[in-house]
Protein backbone atom coordinates (compact mmCIF):
# COMPACT_ATOMS: atom_id res chain seq x y z
CA UNK A 1 0.00 0.00 0.00
CA UNK A 2 1.60 3.34 -0.68
CA UNK A 3 0.92 5.96 1.61
CA UNK A 4 1.80 8.69 -0.57
CA UNK A 5 1.11 9.34 -3.70
CA UNK A 6 3.23 11.56 -6.47
CA UNK A 7 2.46 13.42 -9.38
CA UNK A 8 3.51 13.19 -12.57
CA UNK A 9 4.61 9.81 -12.88
CA UNK A 10 6.80 11.13 -15.59
CA UNK A 11 7.60 14.12 -17.14
CA UNK A 12 9.87 15.02 -19.75
CA UNK A 13 11.34 18.67 -20.43
CA UNK A 14 13.51 20.47 -22.19
CA UNK A 15 16.61 22.28 -20.32
CA UNK A 16 15.92 25.49 -19.02
CA UNK A 17 12.71 24.48 -18.21
CA UNK A 18 10.98 24.81 -15.05
CA UNK A 19 9.27 21.71 -13.15
CA UNK A 20 7.50 20.70 -10.05
CA UNK A 21 6.65 17.46 -8.67
CA UNK A 22 4.27 16.79 -5.84
CA UNK A 23 3.65 14.34 -2.90
CA UNK A 24 0.79 13.72 -1.62
CA UNK A 25 -1.01 11.45 1.64
CA UNK A 26 -3.77 11.59 3.73
CA UNK A 27 -1.13 10.76 6.59
CA UNK A 28 0.40 13.07 8.72
CA UNK A 29 4.28 12.47 8.74
CA UNK A 30 6.53 13.85 11.40
CA UNK A 31 9.33 14.42 8.54
CA UNK A 32 9.75 13.99 4.62
CA UNK A 33 12.36 13.58 2.26
CA UNK A 34 13.10 13.59 -0.75
CA UNK A 35 15.84 11.51 -2.66
CA UNK A 36 17.29 11.47 -6.28
CA UNK A 37 17.62 7.76 -7.52
CA UNK A 38 19.99 7.26 -10.68
CA UNK A 39 19.56 4.14 -12.23
CA UNK A 40 21.33 0.82 -10.48
CA UNK A 41 21.78 3.25 -7.51
CA UNK A 42 20.69 3.75 -3.81
CA UNK A 43 18.51 6.56 -3.71
CA UNK A 44 20.46 10.06 -2.39
CA UNK A 45 18.92 12.00 -0.12
CA UNK A 46 18.54 16.06 -1.15
CA UNK A 47 16.74 17.41 1.86
CA UNK A 48 14.43 16.75 5.12
CA UNK A 49 11.67 18.89 6.12
CA UNK A 50 10.52 18.24 9.43
CA UNK A 51 7.68 21.46 10.12
CA UNK A 52 4.81 22.37 8.67
CA UNK A 53 5.27 25.10 6.16
CA UNK A 54 8.93 24.82 5.98
CA UNK A 55 10.82 25.65 2.87
CA UNK A 56 14.01 24.94 2.21
CA UNK A 57 16.40 25.67 -1.06
CA UNK A 58 19.38 23.80 -2.43
CA UNK A 59 20.44 25.28 -5.38
CA UNK A 60 17.87 25.67 -8.05
CA UNK A 61 15.97 23.37 -6.29
CA UNK A 62 13.15 24.21 -3.58
CA UNK A 63 11.49 22.07 -1.34
CA UNK A 64 7.83 22.90 0.60
CA UNK A 65 6.43 21.05 3.61
CA UNK A 66 2.51 21.41 3.40
CA UNK A 67 1.06 23.15 6.18
CA UNK A 68 -0.31 20.05 8.12
CA UNK A 69 2.74 18.11 7.43
CA UNK A 70 0.65 15.70 4.53
CA UNK A 71 2.00 16.93 2.11
CA UNK A 72 5.71 18.54 -0.07
CA UNK A 73 6.49 19.60 -3.70
CA UNK A 74 9.40 20.21 -5.01
CA UNK A 75 10.12 23.08 -7.61
CA UNK A 76 13.30 22.86 -9.84
CA UNK A 77 13.93 26.09 -11.47
CA UNK A 78 16.14 26.03 -15.27
CA UNK A 79 16.62 22.41 -15.01
CA UNK A 80 19.67 20.73 -16.53
CA UNK A 81 20.37 17.61 -17.63
CA UNK A 82 22.23 16.51 -14.66
CA UNK A 83 18.81 16.79 -12.84
CA UNK A 84 18.08 13.73 -14.63
CA UNK A 85 16.56 10.94 -12.67
CA UNK A 86 14.05 9.41 -10.66
CA UNK A 87 12.41 11.83 -7.59
CA UNK A 88 11.08 9.92 -4.21
CA UNK A 89 9.91 11.41 -1.75
CA UNK A 90 9.58 9.01 1.43
CA UNK A 91 7.35 10.18 4.75
CA UNK A 92 8.42 8.73 8.28
CA UNK A 93 6.19 8.37 11.25
CA UNK A 94 7.68 8.94 14.63
CA UNK A 95 11.10 7.72 13.17
CA UNK A 96 9.80 4.41 12.60
CA UNK A 97 9.90 3.06 8.65
CA UNK A 98 9.92 5.31 6.21
CA UNK A 99 6.96 5.46 3.69
CA UNK A 100 7.97 5.99 -0.30
CA UNK A 101 5.88 7.65 -2.93
CA UNK A 102 5.43 6.32 -6.35
CA UNK A 103 8.50 8.12 -7.29
CA UNK A 104 8.55 10.99 -10.65
CA UNK A 105 10.77 10.23 -13.30
CA UNK A 106 12.68 13.08 -14.52
CA UNK A 107 14.01 13.26 -18.41
CA UNK A 108 15.75 16.83 -19.06
CA UNK A 109 16.13 16.94 -22.59
CA UNK A 110 19.33 18.68 -23.33
CA UNK B 1 33.40 8.77 6.38
CA UNK B 2 32.04 5.98 5.02
CA UNK B 3 28.37 5.53 4.16
CA UNK B 4 25.88 2.33 3.85
CA UNK B 5 27.59 -0.52 2.20
CA UNK B 6 25.73 -3.66 0.62
CA UNK B 7 27.59 -6.51 -0.71
CA UNK B 8 27.34 -7.86 -3.64
CA UNK B 9 26.33 -5.28 -5.70
CA UNK B 10 24.90 -7.76 -8.49
CA UNK B 11 23.63 -11.18 -7.72
CA UNK B 12 22.49 -14.10 -10.51
CA UNK B 13 20.83 -16.86 -9.03
CA UNK B 14 18.88 -19.96 -10.34
CA UNK B 15 15.34 -20.71 -9.71
CA UNK B 16 15.45 -22.66 -6.32
CA UNK B 17 18.31 -21.58 -5.20
CA UNK B 18 19.06 -19.23 -1.54
CA UNK B 19 21.16 -16.43 -1.30
CA UNK B 20 22.14 -14.03 1.41
CA UNK B 21 23.06 -10.42 1.27
CA UNK B 22 24.90 -7.86 3.51
CA UNK B 23 24.70 -4.91 4.77
CA UNK B 24 26.69 -2.16 6.99
CA UNK B 25 25.27 0.83 8.09
CA UNK B 26 26.73 3.90 9.22
CA UNK B 27 28.59 3.19 12.17
CA UNK B 28 27.04 5.07 14.84
CA UNK B 29 23.31 4.57 13.32
CA UNK B 30 21.07 2.51 15.55
CA UNK B 31 18.14 1.86 13.24
CA UNK B 32 18.66 -0.62 9.79
CA UNK B 33 15.94 -0.77 7.23
CA UNK B 34 15.30 -3.59 3.92
CA UNK B 35 13.91 -2.33 1.24
CA UNK B 36 12.78 -3.70 -2.22
CA UNK B 37 12.19 -1.91 -5.47
CA UNK B 38 11.22 -2.73 -8.80
CA UNK B 39 11.71 -1.50 -11.55
CA UNK B 40 10.35 2.75 -12.12
CA UNK B 41 8.90 1.98 -8.94
CA UNK B 42 9.39 3.57 -5.20
CA UNK B 43 10.79 1.23 -2.38
CA UNK B 44 9.27 -0.81 -0.84
CA UNK B 45 9.57 -1.79 3.03
CA UNK B 46 10.67 -5.09 3.53
CA UNK B 47 11.90 -4.37 7.38
CA UNK B 48 13.89 -2.72 9.91
CA UNK B 49 16.11 -3.17 13.31
CA UNK B 50 16.47 -1.25 16.14
CA UNK B 51 19.72 -2.24 17.03
CA UNK B 52 19.43 -6.20 17.61
CA UNK B 53 16.28 -6.30 17.66
CA UNK B 54 13.52 -6.88 14.37
CA UNK B 55 10.84 -4.36 15.19
CA UNK B 56 8.68 -4.52 12.55
CA UNK B 57 8.08 -6.61 9.15
CA UNK B 58 6.25 -6.21 6.58
CA UNK B 59 2.96 -8.31 5.52
CA UNK B 60 4.03 -8.44 2.53
CA UNK B 61 7.22 -10.48 3.32
CA UNK B 62 6.61 -14.16 3.01
CA UNK B 63 8.14 -16.80 4.75
CA UNK B 64 11.06 -17.14 2.64
CA UNK B 65 12.34 -14.15 3.34
CA UNK B 66 14.30 -13.54 6.92
CA UNK B 67 16.42 -10.78 8.33
CA UNK B 68 19.02 -10.81 11.30
CA UNK B 69 21.20 -8.18 12.53
CA UNK B 70 22.63 -10.47 15.54
CA UNK B 71 25.02 -7.59 16.91
CA UNK B 72 23.20 -4.75 16.27
CA UNK B 73 26.01 -3.51 13.64
CA UNK B 74 26.22 -5.25 10.27
CA UNK B 75 22.29 -7.17 8.73
CA UNK B 76 21.96 -9.93 6.64
CA UNK B 77 18.82 -10.61 4.29
CA UNK B 78 18.18 -13.99 3.52
CA UNK B 79 15.84 -15.22 0.24
CA UNK B 80 15.44 -19.01 0.43
CA UNK B 81 14.20 -21.04 -2.54
CA UNK B 82 14.43 -17.57 -4.75
CA UNK B 83 11.24 -17.64 -7.30
CA UNK B 84 11.84 -14.97 -10.50
CA UNK B 85 8.88 -12.91 -8.58
CA UNK B 86 11.97 -11.97 -6.27
CA UNK B 87 13.90 -10.34 -8.85
CA UNK B 88 14.60 -6.61 -7.71
CA UNK B 89 16.80 -4.17 -6.23
CA UNK B 90 17.54 -4.60 -2.56
CA UNK B 91 18.07 -1.75 -0.40
CA UNK B 92 19.50 -1.21 2.77
CA UNK B 93 19.17 2.22 4.72
CA UNK B 94 20.29 2.97 8.04
CA UNK B 95 19.46 6.06 10.68
CA UNK B 96 20.32 7.71 14.18
CA UNK B 97 16.44 6.49 14.77
CA UNK B 98 15.77 9.82 15.94
CA UNK B 99 12.14 10.93 15.34
CA UNK B 100 12.12 13.24 12.60
CA UNK B 101 16.07 12.53 11.15
CA UNK B 102 16.37 10.92 7.70
CA UNK B 103 17.37 7.41 6.12
CA UNK B 104 20.69 7.11 4.21
CA UNK B 105 20.93 4.42 1.26
CA UNK B 106 23.30 2.20 -0.09
CA UNK B 107 23.76 0.98 -3.19
CA UNK B 108 21.65 -1.68 -3.40
CA UNK B 109 21.93 -5.56 -4.57
CA UNK B 110 20.44 -6.22 -8.03
CA UNK B 111 18.99 -9.69 -7.70
CA UNK B 112 18.57 -11.53 -11.13
CA UNK B 113 16.58 -14.90 -10.47
CA UNK B 114 16.61 -17.02 -13.66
Amino acid sequence: TQLLEQSPQFLSIQEGENLTVYCNSSSVFSSLQWYRQEPGEGPVLLVTVVTGGEVKKLKRLTFQFGDARKDSSLHITAAQPGDTGLYLCAGAEDGNQFYFGTGTSLTVIP
Amino acid sequence: DTGVSQDPRHKITKRGQNVTFRCDPISEHNRLYWYRQTLGQGPEFLTYFQNEAQLEKSRLLSDRFSAERPKGSFSTLEIQRTEQGDSAMYLCASSPGTAGTEAFFGQGTRLTVV
